[in-house]
């Protein structure tokens, strides 16, 4: 059964930092490209970055780039946001997901449960 | 510019059917996408995928109920047999520049 969990998620000041983790188990994590995706409060989902299976390619949104870096450990079986520079309108849950290919494209397939990062003073 | 467009809202009586629509902007129709269904206060869960050809692929434990088909630019997920548990919130999702998603249906069983 494919599992994704996440962790790290909490209140943080504005220009602070913080690092999400995703858990992976279920299946081989390599094979599989993985995307960060956020849902602000009472709003619709909207993609942050997605790192392909080998980690060699990464892409952002563009209301992220510059300020988050996605990463990955394929033998912990694990994935990253380091989330740096924080607005108030970073605040939104976090959601691990899976893409269905091992290249950075394709549909998700699998979601986590997400984690709520709160950016506020 | 990929854009996926949703109607912000729809509705259907308990035990009735109802055909959810998102549309692929111009010169982007050929492309695949994803129904995914958030029910109040959890995460989203992935559906199905609909080529581009209609030929859909269901994920993990999704009941008959749910189909898609597609029609041009447009993709479709059609529910039957709506239960309670179907009033939610569903999104398309496709790739480009990144990965794009409509802006979601909120769908409600009266």
């Amino acid at each position: 059964e494919v599992q994704l969990l996440e962790s790290g998620g909490g209140l943080v000041q504005p220009g602070g930092s913080l690092r999400l983790s995703c858990a992976a188990s279920g299946f081989t994590f390599s094979n599989y490209a993985m995307s960060w995706v956020r849902q602000a409060p009472g709003k619709g989902l909207e993609w942050v970055s997605v790192v392909s299976g080998t980690g060699g390619s990464t892409d952002y949104a563009d209301s992220v780039k510059g300020r988050f870096t996605i990463s990955r450990d394929n033998f912990k079986n694990k994935l990253y946001l380091q989330m740096n520079s924080l607005r108030a309108e970073d605040t939104a849950v976090y959601f691990c997901a899976r893409q269905d290919s091992i290249a950075a494209v394709g549909v998700i397939d699998y979601w986590g449960q997400g984690t709520l990062v709160t950016v506020s003073s | 510019h990929l854009v996926l467009t949703q109607s912000p809202s729809a509705s259907a009586s308990l035990g009735a059917s109802v055909k959810l629509t998102c549309t692929l902007t111009s010169g982007h129709s050929s492309y695949a996408i994803a129904w995914h269904q958030q029910q109040p206060e959890k995460g989203p869960r992935y559906l199905m995928k609909v080529n581009s050809d209609g030929s859909h692929s269901k994920g993990d434990g999704i009941p008959d109920r749910f189909s898609g088909s597609r029609s041009g630019a447009e993709r479709y997920l059609t529910i039957s047999s709506l239960q309670s548990e179907d009033e939610a919130d569903y999104y398309c999702q496709t790739w480009g520049t990144g990965t794009v998603f409509g802006g979601g249906t909120k769908l409600t069983v009266l």
